[in-house]
Parts: C-alpha cells; structure tokens; sequence
C-alpha cells in the first residue's frame, strides 16, 4: 500500500515568509510525529498527534511553528516569519497507535 | 533523561567485510522500545528493527543481526558480508513503553561507507 507522503520535497523562501509543510500519513494510522533533521545530526520531535489532537508539542521550537491535523489524517506543519535557523529537513512519520513510525521522505526547506 | 549515544561517526569498510555499529542508551524508563532504521542517500528513514527491553534475545534477519545486552545498556547492529547497497547513515533510536506518545529519541547517527 502507499506510504507516507510528503509535499513538497523541497520548498526554497525567504526570510520572513510564511511555509506549510503537508503530511499524507498512512491510511489508518491514528499517531503522526514531525520530525526535523538537520545536516549531519538525527532527527528531533517536534510534535505528535494522536487522531486529531496534538498530544504533545512540546518539541516545537517556538511560537512560530504551529501544526494542525483537522481530520485525523493529513496534516499541515506551518511556519511563520521562516528565519534561516529553520533550514532542515521537515521529516513526517505515522504509526497504528503505539506501533512502528514510518517515515515520508521529508521536505527539505531552505530559507535564504 | 533519555538518550542514545552512536560513538561511531563514520566507518569505511570493503565489501564483504562484517561491520558493527554500536549504539548505547540512557533511560531511567523500565520499558522501553528500541530502534534501528537506515537512512540511505535518498534521505528516507528505512525502518529496520524495533526491540521490546523485555525481550534480550539476539535476532537474526538475512546478513543483519542485532545484539541487545541490558546489562550493558547496548543494542549493537552487524552487518556480515557487507555491500555496496548498504551504504548509508544508520540511526539508533529510542522511545518509552508506556502511554500513547512513542516519541523516537534518536542518535546522531553512523554513516557507513561499504567500497567496492
């Protein structure tokens, strides 16, 4: 069955725009995590979902960064005022519940 | 405080060598999950393995095995006859047995380079 999809894969802005970044989990899975991952080190949590509520954001660097899942399955991650520190890899991963996550293939975000 | 050290940054191998990338964990959590996936240049996380802390038992999956000592707080990952196709940055990871949030505690990382 289909993976994890992520759009887009790569998304280039400016200092001070705003970006969303979508998640298409896999069907069925209730848990959904954001991840990002900078060069050369692991990924780190930025928030979670279980079903339509975000169950912890406590990875979220700081206001700017607000995520949203309405339905229970799709989920956009949006950031505002993008400053060049929020250059990364915006990795998404689900799971059935307390399962495995697995991952989409990121979106690389470049703000210049 | 959870975490999970990968001493090894880098590692160069030839083919058909074995290779061990080690992974040590810190957690005052009494169960917890266990994890290893493999990043391959593409940039997707591959997952590979997930090990229950209740279960030590060794495991074996074609030319990858895993080795889970407690006692040692370690879960090391071999790679017997490598390949080229192995070629990628592996990631130990980590997360709680309990409740629904199974956020992934990772490490840096250890990027294997297998040579033809």
């Amino acid at each position: 069955g289909a993976g994890v999809s992520q759009t887009p894969s790569n998304k280039v802005t400016e200092k001070g725009k705003y970006v969303e970044l979508r998640c298409d989990p896999i069907s069925g899975h209730t848990a959904l995590y954001w991840y990002r991952q900078s060069l050369g080190q692991g990924p780190e949590f930025l928030i979670y979902f279980q079903g339509t509520g975000a169950a912890d954001d406590s990875g979220l660097p700081n206001d700017r960064f607000f995520a949203v899942r309405p339905e229970g399955s799709v989920s956009t991650l949006k950031i505002q005022r993008t400053e060049r520190g929020d250059s990364a890899v915006y990795l998404c991963a689900s799971s059935l519940s307390t399962d495995t996550q697995y991952f989409g293939p990121g979106t690389r975000l470049t703000v210049l | 405080a959870q975490k999970v050290t990968q001493a090894q940054t880098e590692i160069s191998v030839v083919e058909k060598e074995d290779v061990t990338l080690d992974c040590v964990y810190e957690t005052r959590d009494t169960t917890y999950y266990l994890f290893w996936y493999k990043q391959p240049p593409s940039g997707e996380l591959v997952f590979l393995i997930r090990r229950n802390s209740f279960d030590e038992q060794n495991e074996i999956s074609g030319r990858y095995s895993w080795n889970f000592q407690k006692s040692t707080s370690s879960f090391n990952f071999t790679i017997t006859a490598s390949q080229v196709v192995d070629s990628a940055v592996y990631f130990c990871a980590l997360t709680p047995n309990a409740g629904n949030n199974r956020k992934l505690i990772w490490g840096l990382g250890t990027s294997l380079a297998v040579n033809p």
